[in-house]
């Protein structure tokens, strides 16, 4: 099975940096997702990693550490659209199993 | 435009009265899936389909029914609905193009829920 943890909430000021920490304990693993999800909206893809190291996406960079069962996602340049839940997902590997499981959810607030 | 379709949006009912949820996608994916979502436990998943006729449990599928007859539609079946089945749910579908290798990204694309509430 998966465990998956991130924090519930953070809070930060328009134009600054926020980083969402994500560490999961799997039984195999073939690759992390982050998906973004407005209250009441569906989760939408932000970012995929699946080898160690960091991938770049515009304002967003999601960093993976296979050794450490570690992931975080870091917005830049924050915006008051950028206020939503941040969703950590991790894909199991077995062989007839597509499975992704997901955290709790960490809940951005963005203060101007 | 590729999505994921389902109906009704929001759904308030009695306990017992049978309810389907339909999820429709139009992007020839494979793969779909039901979760829901209820505070502070994140999406969880109810059951997930592999192809046509292929259906599996998932981490919470007491209550609920599936079935794949057709490969673009996966619907949600409660055949008695009780009031902890009051939740947010989503379906969701993605391609299995290369996923027994290791590192195929294979995105999941949701649709915009379902709110149900059971009385």
């Amino acid at each position: 099975g998966q465990n998956i943890d991130q924090p519930t909430e953070m809070t930060a000021t328009e134009g600054a940096i926020v980083q969402i920490n994500c560490t999961y304990q799997t039984s195999g693993f073939n690759g992390l997702f982050w998906y973004q999800q407005h209250a009441g909206e569906a989760p939408t893809f932000l970012s995929y990693n699946v080898l160690d190291g960091l991938e770049e996406k515009g304002r967003f960079s999601s960093f993976l550490s296979r050794s450490k069962g570690y992931s975080y996602l870091l917005l830049k340049e924050l915006q008051m659209k950028d206020s939503a839940s941040y969703l950590c997902a991790v894909r199991d590997s077995g062989s007839n199993d597509y499975k992704l499981s997901f955290g709790a959810g960490t809940t951005v607030t963005v203060r101007a | 435009e590729a999505q994921v379709t389902q109906n009704p949006r929001y759904l308030i009912t009695v306990t017992g009265k049978k309810l389907t949820v339909t999820c429709s996608q139009n992007m020839n994916h494979e793969y779909m899936s039901w979760y829901r979502q209820d505070p502070g436990l994140g999406l969880r998943q109810i059951y997930y389909s592999m192809n046509v006729e292929v259906t599996d449990k998932g981490d919470v599928p007491e209550g609920y029914k599936v079935s794949r007859k057709e490969k673009r539609n996966f619907p949600l079946i409660l055949e008695s609905p009780s009031p902890n089945q009051t939740s947010l749910y989503f379906c969701a579908s993605s391609s299995l193009a290369g996923w027994v290798q290791n590192g195929a990204k294979n995105i999941q694309y949701f649709g915009a829920g379902t709110r149900l509430s059971v009385l």
